[in-house]
């Protein structure tokens, strides 16, 4: 089952323009991970905040992290063409083994970058 | 540095028929999750191997089954194919006690 929803499931902007998108989860986590998947391909991580960070930056994106609402956002700012793909959320809850990496996965939102 | 790399990329089953898709980490890694992507949806999280052992297991049947090899690479098995066992099936490795997963480019399956 999946963990929580992104929103909006779709998103079209301009290049240049920022891009904004939310994530809910609904249990305690370890961290939260983005990825992007381009036309049903394999994912690419692109950013990791752990349950005790609120904010965290890479180049063009910006992820906060909010525990008591159980909520994410990723920006990307000056979005280009190639930005154009889905974005996933992933929650790791931890695991009792020792290992993390149990992801369990949003949804995804659909983002369109139109020249 | 080889990426995780997949095979086959697709594969068209019949009904009933069994499958077995491949998986080699990144090099270094040991760990290997292997996760199903239905149309449309985000991935699921079939089970992770390490040290050649089932370590955790998602929500799936006995249907599925795998296994890891002393080269760290990895198969995942699917028997008594369904329609519904048709989707996208990523493999990620990582190292044990590592947070970030690599994924590879996946295998197609399509169940007639």
């Amino acid at each position: 089952s999946q963990q929580g929803e992104e929103d909006p499931q779709a998103l079209s902007i301009q290049e240049g323009e920022n891009a904004t998108m939310n994530c809910s989860y609904k249990t305690s986590i370890n961290n939260l991970q983005w990825y992007r998947q381009n036309s049903g391909r394999g994912l690419v991580h692109l950013i990791l905040i752990r349950s005790n960070e609120r904010e965290k930056h890479s180049g063009r994106l910006r992820v906060t992290l909010d525990t008591s609402k159980k909520s994410s956002s990723l920006l990307i700012t000056a979005s280009r063409a190639a930005d154009t793909a889905s974005y996933f959320c992933a929650t790791d809850a931890g695991s009792t083994t020792g290992g993390g990496n149990k992801l369990t996965f949003g949804t995804g939102t659909q983002l369109k970058v139109e020249l | 540095d080889a990426g995780v790399t997949q095979s086959p990329t697709h594969l068209i089953k019949t009904r009933g028929q069994q499958v077995t898709l491949r998986c080699s980490p990144k090099s270094g890694h040991d760990t290997v999750s292997w996760y199903q992507q239905a149309l449309g949806q985000g991935p699921q999280f079939i089970f992770q191997y390490y040290e050649e052992e089932e370590r955790q297991r998602g929500n799936f049947p006995d249907r599925f089954s795998g296994h890891q090899f002393p080269n760290y690479s990895s198969e995942l098995n699917v028997n008594a194919l369904l329609l519904g066992d048709s989707a996208l099936y990523l493999c990620a490795s990582s190292f044990f006690s590592q947070e970030t997963q690599y994924f590879g480019p996946g295998t197609r399956l399509l169940v007639l």
